[in-house]
């Protein structure tokens, strides 16, 4: 069982404020990553990390930036919510796979996040 | 460049049918890799098979099966007596060998009626 954890689950908050996505991993993976969810069941990537202190931008624009200080820890932050941020964030990991072999990614519950 | 597509959008189909989830995939990489996830309503995306592009024999894993054909890049997910807890979103991803990213597919909703 995937032992990736992502806090709040749920955040409903106004525009113009501050927020942090926080995500976790006890597995020791290098890999992390952010995938952005719309209503429609897209996933789109945001964001994603190789190790600690590598940070690449995804497949789709965002205004949200990450960081990766540790392994197990890769919080997403918003500077200034807008409605237009609103969505299901999921974050995920793998392993960093020898000779190239590519490891399924584990996902956490995901983070509903509404902008008022 | 990478490309999944999921043409169903969503089923439904009568418990203990069976349903195909069809996955066309398209990738210039002769080395590649193809997931399946479910996304159940609780909204984590779990994990049920990886295939590399090597590895063409078809797997079978209880009610579960897949066929993978790379003759027209397809890898088609076949649920055999369908129950009301295999209602879900589906999705097929394929990552390349170059980078680590995992492109999805847009995800077929199945819905199992009891």
């Amino acid at each position: 069982e995937a032992d990736i954890y992502q806090t709040p689950r749920y955040l409903v908050i106004g525009t113009g404020k501050k927020i942090t996505l926080e995500c976790s991993q006890t597995m020791g993976h290098d890999k992390m990553y952010w995938y952005q969810q719309d209503p429609g069941m897209e996933l789109h990537l945001i964001h994603y990390s190789y190790g600690v202190n590598s940070t690449e931008k995804g497949d789709l624009s965002s205004e949200s930036t990450v960081s990766r200080i540790r392994t197990e820890h890769f919080p997403l932050t918003l500077e200034s919510a807008r409605p237009s941020h609103t969505s299901q964030y999921l974050c995920a990991s793998s392993e960093g796979g020898s000779s190239g072999i590519k490891r399924e990614l584990f996902f956490g519950e995901g983070s509903r996040l509404t902008v008022l | 460049a990478q490309k999944v597509t999921q043409a169903q959008t969503e089923i439904s189909v009568v418990e203990k049918e069976d349903v195909t989830l069809d996955c066309v995939y398209e990738t210039r990489d002769t080395t590649y890799y193809l997931f399946w996830y479910k996304q159940p309503p609780s909204g984590e995306l779990v994990f049920l098979i990886r295939r590399n592009s090597f590895d063409e024999q078809n797997e079978i894993s209880g009610r579960y099966s897949w066929n993978f054909q790379k003759s027209t890049s397809s890898f088609n997910f076949t649920i055999t007596a369908s129950q009301v807890v295999d209602s879900a979103v589906y999705f097929c991803a394929l990552s390349d060998h170059r980078d680590d990213k995992i492109i999805f597919g847009k995800g077929t909703r199945l819905h199992i009626l009891p």
